[in-house]
């Protein structure tokens, strides 16, 4: 079992703010992918990372995959309200999530 | 295409009950995986089925056991409830080998009194 440990936990900002996320493991993925969860839905999967080093872009979200492929960042420019919720990733190696960060984006 | 159906989308039972979760996986799909998730926290692997079989393991108990059908449909079965169990149930469905991401459901949300 691969853990993946996710920080903050918590994490509250004003609209308009810039915020990053991360996810980090001991182990190496052949790749990763993050999920946005709302309240009351599943996770949506926004992105997966396979290259190490690779960079994507999502509108106004960056996701980052480390060059070792053991860890992870999510980069929001210019947070709205409707990025609240928990953000998650997992390792595709076998699906395991970690704890997610609760992002909470104020008007 | 459609998406993961679950059903029920609500359950109450007693502790010690039986319960039965359905899951219609996404059209074209053949991998289905089961997670349950407290409030606050982050989903925990239950267990994965391809083929009919189950194919990977969370650390969950003997009493949670599963079932995928010829359709690639799924049941989650758990015995001898425990309040513990009260918590979100998602099922997730893939294509075995593929990287796009699981597409998930709803989940049923089951309280156990």
């Amino acid at each position: 079992t691969q853990l993946l440990e996710q920080s903050p936990q918590f994490l509250s900002i004003q609209e308009g703010e810039n915020l990053t996320v991360y996810c980090n493991s001991s182990s190496v993925f052949s790749s990763l992918q993050w999920y946005r969860q709302e309240p009351g839905e599943g996770p949506v999967l926004l992105v997966t990372v396979v290259t190490g080093g690779e960079v994507k872009k999502l509108k106004r979200l960056t996701f980052q995959f480390g060059d070792a492929r053991k860890d992870s960042s999510l980069h929001i420019t210019a947070a709205q309200t409707g990025d609240t919720g928990l953000y998650l990733c997992a390792g595709a190696n076998d699906m395991r999530f970690g704890a997610g960060t609760r992002l909470t984006v104020k008007p | 295409e459609t998406g993961v159906t679950q059903s029920p989308t609500h359950l109450i039972k007693t502790r010690g009950q039986q319960v039965t979760l359905r899951c219609s996986s996404q059209s074209g799909h053949n991998t289905v995986s089961w997670y349950q998730q407290a409030l606050g926290q982050g989903p925990q692997f239950i267990f994965q089925y391809y083929r009919e079989e189950e194919n990977g393991r969370g650390n969950f108990p003997p009493r949670f056991s599963g079932l995928q059908f010829p359709n690639y449909s799924s049941e989650l079965n758990v015995n001898a409830l425990e309040l513990d169990d009260s918590a979100l149930y998602l099922c997730a469905s893939t294509l075995w080998g593929m990287f796009g991401g699981y597409t998930f459901g709803s989940g049923t949300r089951l309280t156990v009194v």
